[in-house]
């Protein structure tokens, strides 16, 4: 799996939105981007996941580059409840079962 | 709520002895996947079982073994306990066997004493 460079701590104000980067750019052509985060000790939580094309769900949008080096996950709206790690994830279509998270970026949302 | 259960919540044990976590998946999923979490090491992923079956293995060390019934639950067995075992340990299913999302349980904090 490519290996992903997130910045370790970001800052944002509660209401603002929230733009996390992050760069992959040994990525494959069959590789995918997923996010998931995690608040204080609990469970990883999936977020959202993308191949080339950008989404959105109801938590964020994920926006791809067209060279697919680099993604950006938008939490349109942060709250207070937003405060978390947030792991990028590069993940092979097929075959690679495992999740392999790096060190991720610690989201901080201020009052 | 992922769907995905685990228990215990917390576990205080001694080095040296063996202790077994339990998890059960979202309904419909088939694969299992364990994943430890210490401070040092990050969460790493140990091994996956898909419909009974070991299908992944990861760095999991030979004191830990794992199994997944036929009801689809997976028992992780820890045994000969060490200070370092000290981690959350992470339950996680999908519904098949590849590349399909995986969802997270809540966890199992395990202190050795």
């Amino acid at each position: 799996d490519a290996k992903t460079t997130q910045p370790t701590s970001m800052d944002c104000a509660e209401g603002r939105a929230a733009n996390l980067p992050c760069n992959h750019s040994t990525i494959s052509g069959n590789e995918y981007v997923y996010w998931y985060r995690q608040i204080h000790s609990q469970g990883p939580q999936y977020i959202i996941h993308g191949l080339k094309n950008n989404e959105t769900n109801e938590m964020a949008s994920l926006i791809i580059t067209e060279d697919r080096k680099s993604s950006t996950l938008i939490l349109p709206h942060a709250t207070l409840r937003d405060t978390a790690v947030y792991y990028c994830i590069v993940r092979v279509a097929r075959g690679a079962q495992k999740l392999v998270f790096g060190q991720g970026t610690r989201l901080t949302i201020n009052p | 709520d992922s769907g995905v259960t685990q228990t215990p919540k917390h576990l205080i044990t001694a080095t040296g002895q063996r202790v077994t976590l339990r998890c059960s998946p979202r309904s419909g999923d088939l694969s299992v996947y364990w994943y430890q979490q210490s401070l040092d090491q990050g969460l790493q992923f140990l091994i996956q079982y898909y419909n009974g079956e070991e299908r992944a293995k990861g760095n999991i060390l030979e004191r830990f073994s794992a199994q997944q019934f036929p009801d689809l639950h997976s028992e992780l067995n820890l045994s000969s306990l060490e200070l370092g075992d000290s981690a959350l340990y992470f339950c996680a299913s999908s519904v098949e066997a590849g590349y399909e999302t995986q969802y997270f349980g809540p966890g199992t904090r395990l202190l050795v004493l």
